[in-house]
C-alpha cells in the first residue's frame, strides 16, 4: 500500500516569489492535515481537512497561506509571497475518520522549503 | 493550553546501552500519549501509543508507560541498535482514543554508535 506521497521534496525560493506543495493520502483515508516543522523542533497544524472541508485553520496564517481539498482527495498549500521565516518542512498526515473517531495519523516525507 | 517537554539532545550512546528520553506533558482532560519516530529523510511514524493512565505501549524492544500521577511518557529501550539512530517526538492528542489535535515535542535525536 502507498503512503502518503509529497512533492516536491525540495524546493529553494527567493523571498516575496509564491510556492506550492501538493500531497496525495493514503487511498480511503478521509481526513488530511498540513503540518509545519521549523528546525529543531516538532510539527505544528496549520489546517485539518475532513474530506473537502477544512475543519481546522486556526493556525494558518491566512494572509499568506492557502490550501485546498478539492474533491476530498490530494491537497495543495500555497504560500503567496513567501517571506524568510517560512523556511521550514512541510508536512502533510492522513488518517481514517469513523464513528466520531480518528484513527493513527500517517505522515509522509515532507517538502523542505528554503528561502533565500 | 496543552504542551510536551522532551529531553534535549543529542543523545550519543554505544550499541547495547540502555536507553531512556525523558517526556512530561501538560494537558487538560485525559489525553491520548504518542511517541513518534523520524528516520533521516523520511516522515514521521508511530513508534507506540498508550491511550490511558498506566498503560504501556511497546513495539520494536521500545516501551513507554503513561504516568498520569507525574504526567510522564519516558521512552525507553533496553538495548539499542545502530539502527535506532533517528528522531524521537513525544506527543499528546486532545481527547482519549482520538488522533484529532496532536501536540508535539521538539524532538531528541538518538545517534547511536557501533
Amino acid at each position: 500500500e502507498a503512503g502518503v506521497v509529497q512533492s516536491p521534496r525540495y524546493k529553494i525560493i527567493e523571498k516575496k516569489q509564491p510556492v506550492a506543495f501538493w500531497c496525495n493520502p493514503i487511498s480511503g483515508h478521509n481526513t488530511l492535515y498540513w503540518y509545519r516543522q521549523n528546525l529543531g523542533q516538532g510539527p505544528e497544524l496549520l489546517i485539518r481537512y475532513e474530506n473537502e472541508e477544512a475543519v481546522d485553520d486556526s493556525q494558518l496564517p491566512k494572509d499568506r497561506f492557502s490550501a485546498e481539498r478539492l474533491k476530498g482527495v490530494d491537497s495543495t498549500l500555497k504560500i503567496q509571497p513567501a517571506e524568510l521565516g517560512d523556511s521550514a518542512v512541510y508536512l502533510c498526515a492522513s488518517s481514517f475518520r469513523e464513528s466520531g473517531r480518528l484513527y493513527e495519523q500517517y505522515f509522509g516525507p515532507g517538502t523542505r522549503l528554503t528561502v533565500t | 493550553g496543552n504542551s510536551v517537554t522532551q529531553m534535549e539532545g543529542p543523545v550519543t550512546l554505544s550499541e547495547e546501552a540502555f536507553l531512556t528520553i525523558n517526556c512530561t506533558y501538560t494537558a487538560t482532560g485525559y489525553p491520548s500519549l504518542f511517541w513518534y519516530v523520524q528516520y533521516p529523510g523520511e516522515g514521521l511514524q508511530l513508534l507506540l501509543k498508550a491511550t490511558k493512565a498506566d498503560d504501556k505501549g511497546s513495539n520494536k524492544g521500545f516501551e513507554a508507560t503513561y504516568r498520569k500521577e507525574t504526567t510522564s511518557f519516558h521512552l525507553e529501550k533496553g538495548s539499542v541498535q545502530v539502527s535506532d539512530s533517528a528522531v524521537y517526538f513525544c506527543a499528546l492528542s486532545d481527547r482519549t482514543g482520538s488522533a484529532r489535535q496532536l501536540t508535539f515535542g521538539s524532538g531528541t535525536q538518538l545517534t547511536v554508535l557501533p
